[in-house]
């Protein structure tokens, strides 16, 4: 158990309205990550932090942002939701050593009408 | 970043061993060899990662090709818990995880 919770577990909202989708962990590690998860589709990276407030793009981060304020916490935002953003939104840390193994959270079912 | 190739699906027997492969012929020589298994409604799960050498631990066995052209993941006694898409991927330059689609196993009871 890598300590990974992610909120809310499902929502249902409308396009153009905003979202937030929060991960939190208690481990303390430095590297956290969002991926979607769609049918058909792998995992596919949207952003990842290297430290609190340090951020990155993945291969699918248009019409998302992250933010990290603190070590624990990393907030993953629609800022107008389309309908294209249906999906599972599962987050991750990285675990420690130089194997990059991540371990993964429950997931989010996010549904935008 | 170097790829993964794995069946789409495979089937195995209830307690009986499963094999499944992945080719990664372009590996480079920092790339470790990472599985993960993803059971229905649930996020991935870590399975066993290596980089040159055979691997054991509790839940399966990695056994790497000398070249480390090629894997196999085996599970020693497959249970119908053990119904899953198992993911092969390598964590590249990038030093991420790329997803490819997997291999559906089915456990038949």
């Amino acid at each position: 158990d890598a300590g990974i919770t992610q909120s809310p577990r499902h929502k249902v909202t409308e396009t153009g309205t905003p979202v937030t989708l929060r991960c939190h962990q208690t481990e303390n590690h430095r590297y956290m990550y969002w991926y979607r998860q769609d049918p058909g589709h792998g995992l596919r990276l949207i952003h990842y932090s290297y430290g609190v407030k340090d951020t990155d793009k993945g291969e699918v981060s248009d019409g998302y942002s992250v933010s990290r304020s603190k070590t624990e916490d990393f907030l993953l935002t629609l800022e107008s939701a389309t309908s294209s953003q249906t999906s599972v939104y599962f987050c991750a840390i990285r675990g420690q050593g130089w194997s990059d193994t991540q371990y993964f959270g429950p997931g989010t079912r996010l549904t935008v009408l | 970043d170097a790829k993964t190739t794995q069946p789409n699906s495979m089937e195995s027997n209830e307690e009986e061993p499963v094999h499944l492969p992945c080719n990664h012929s372009t590996i480079s020589g920092t790339d470790y060899i990472h599985w993960y298994r993803q059971l229905p409604s649930q996020g991935p799960e870590y399975v066993i990662h290596g980089l040159t050498s055979n691997v054991n631990n509790r839940m399966a066995s990695l056994a790497i090709a000398e070249d480390r052209k090629s894997s196999t993941l085996i599970l020693h006694r497959a249970t119908l818990r053990d119904a899953a898409v198992y993911y092969c991927i390598l964590n590249g330059s990038a030093r991420q995880l790329t997803f490819g689609s997997g291999t559906q196993l089915t456990v038949l009871p």
